[in-house]
């Protein structure tokens, strides 16, 4: 079974401040197949990076995504009030020989004013 | 543009069947698209319940797969959920989503569904 297991689980800042969220699955993996969402109370999630590294439409440059071999990291070079929601790492897991085909999320990091 | 609308019974019984429908415009669901239902408990994270692809080929959550059915209808272009057997477990905000690749850059504003008696 793929997990993914994102740290940390609370991540305190201000405005202004650098953030590095990371993200950590079982297997190595294609870039491909690694999506960040934005998630805020009372709406829906956000696409923020897929493949790893792409910036979705409208998403500012402050929004940056990585990987390097199961470490999935999102930086915010400088966060703006906006910012501060939950953030969630997701996972295409391939099938291979009939074993599960599908989605996996992690189970997010919140990202609060300090 | 694409949206999403999710609907259905805010209130469901334990033990009874969830349904929800996701109606697409902007879009035809039977162009080359895959969709995706989405859940979120209180105060949990995400969890991915499903897909389906416009020739109603589906995969599921293995936690879900004895209970869930994902299906289209394309007269109505809208995407259906069902969940049998539906416990308190089961309370959460349901979003539909529509894929483009390994992502879901497109979801519906969700809607809660609570299993209570």
């Amino acid at each position: 079974e793929i997990v993914l297991t994102q740290s940390p689980g609370t991540l305190s800042l201000s405005p202004g401040e650098r953030a590095t969220l990371s993200c950590r699955t079982t297997q190595s993996v294609e870039s491909r197949f690694l999506t960040w969402y934005q998630h805020k109370p009372g709406q829906a999630p956000r696409l923020i990076i897929y493949s790893a590294s792409s910036r979705a439409t409208g998403i500012p440059d402050r929004f940056s995504g990585s990987l390097s071999g199961t470490d999935f990291t999102l930086t915010i070079s400088r966060l703006e009030p906006e910012d501060f929601a939950v953030y969630y790492c997701q996972q295409y897991i391939p099938s291979f020989s009939g074993s599960f085909s599908g989605y996996t999320f992690g189970q997010g990091t919140k990202l609060e004013v300090k | 543009q694409v949206q999403l609308q999710e609907s259905g019974p805010g209130l469901v019984k334990p033990s009874g069947t969830l349904s929800l429908s996701c109606a697409v415009s902007g879009a035809s669901i039977g162009s080359d698209d895959y969709y995706s239902w989405v859940r979120q408990p209180p105060g949990k994270g995400l969890e991915w319940i499903g897909q389906i692809y416009q020739s109603g080929s589906t995969r599921y959550c293995p936690s879900l797969q004895s209970r869930v059915a994902i299906s289209i209808d394309k007269s109505k272009n809208q995407l259906s959920l069902q969940l049998t057997s539906v416990t308190a477990a089961d309370t959460a905000v349901y979003y539909c989503a529509r894929h483009s690749g390994f992502s879901f850059p497109t979801w519906g504003q969700g809607t809660l569904v609570t299993v209570s008696s």
